[in-house]
């Protein structure tokens, strides 16, 4: 049972368009939420994070935005580049020991072309 | 360069053996972690650690074993019980105490022949 629910499965967008991922969560315990961007045969490297007493977090192109009441969040790519073109994957953990702990989402596979 | 080492990056196992998966980390982490990631879908907890010999099952430990008996090192043992171990497995690690995030190593494929 998949603890975090991520859509969509894949996406195409133009350069310089806005790509957005939506994720959804059931756990109310769930006090981290990162978002980790992989490319293929790599690992997954974090992107930003955000914790549930704020509703949004911009770094540079990439905001999240966080419905605590919906229990939902999301990532926003704004001026989306070729160079983004990669797989997207929502994570939610509990806080302390539980930090590493992450339910991962199923990823979205985005595709930006020129 | 501090980071994880995953070793080997791809490995063919007959079915019936084990095959153990090398993870290093110079991060001076405390905590570490195996993920297991399948085509198409997001990664899943197969064990991790705290502290040195300490280590806790996570969502799919069935078929797996690991050791912790220095901080550096986690390896998994991928045994002939894992029904289904074709996969790409991730370790990474977290310091505990200041800060929550989780590096990722490069990954090892595991491919049953």
């Amino acid at each position: 049972q998949q603890q975090v629910k991520q859509s969509p499965q894949s996406l195409i967008v133009q350069k310089g368009g806005i790509s957005i991922i939506n994720c959804a969560y059931e756990n109310t315990a769930f006090d981290y939420f990162p978002w980790y961007q992989q490319f293929p045969g790599k690992g997954p490297a974090l992107l930003i994070a955000i914790r549930p007493d704020v509703s949004e977090k911009k770094e540079g192109r990439f905001t999240i935005s966080f419905n605590k009441s919906a229990k939902q969040f999301s990532l926003h790519i704004m001026d989306s580049q070729p160079g983004d073109s990669a797989t997207y994957f929502c994570a939610a953990s509990k806080g302390g020991d539980s930090w590493g702990k992450l339910q991962f989402g199923a990823g979205t596979q985005v595709v930006v072309t020129p | 360069d501090g980071g994880i080492t995953q070793s080997p990056k791809y490995l063919f196992r007959k079915e019936g053996q084990n095959v153990t998966l090398s993870c290093e980390q110079n991060l001076n982490h405390d905590a570490m972690y195996w993920y297991r990631q399948d085509p198409g879908q997001g990664l899943r907890l197969i064990y991790y650690s705290q502290i040195v010999n300490d280590f806790q099952k996570g969502d799919i430990a069935e078929g797996y074993s690991v050791s912790r008996e220095k901080k550096e090192s986690f390896p998994l043992t991928v045994t002939s019980a894992q029904k289904n171990p074709t996969a790409f497995y991730l370790c990474a690690s977290r310091t505990t105490g200041t800060g929550n995030t989780i590096y990722f190593g490069e990954g090892s494929w595991l491919t049953v022949v």
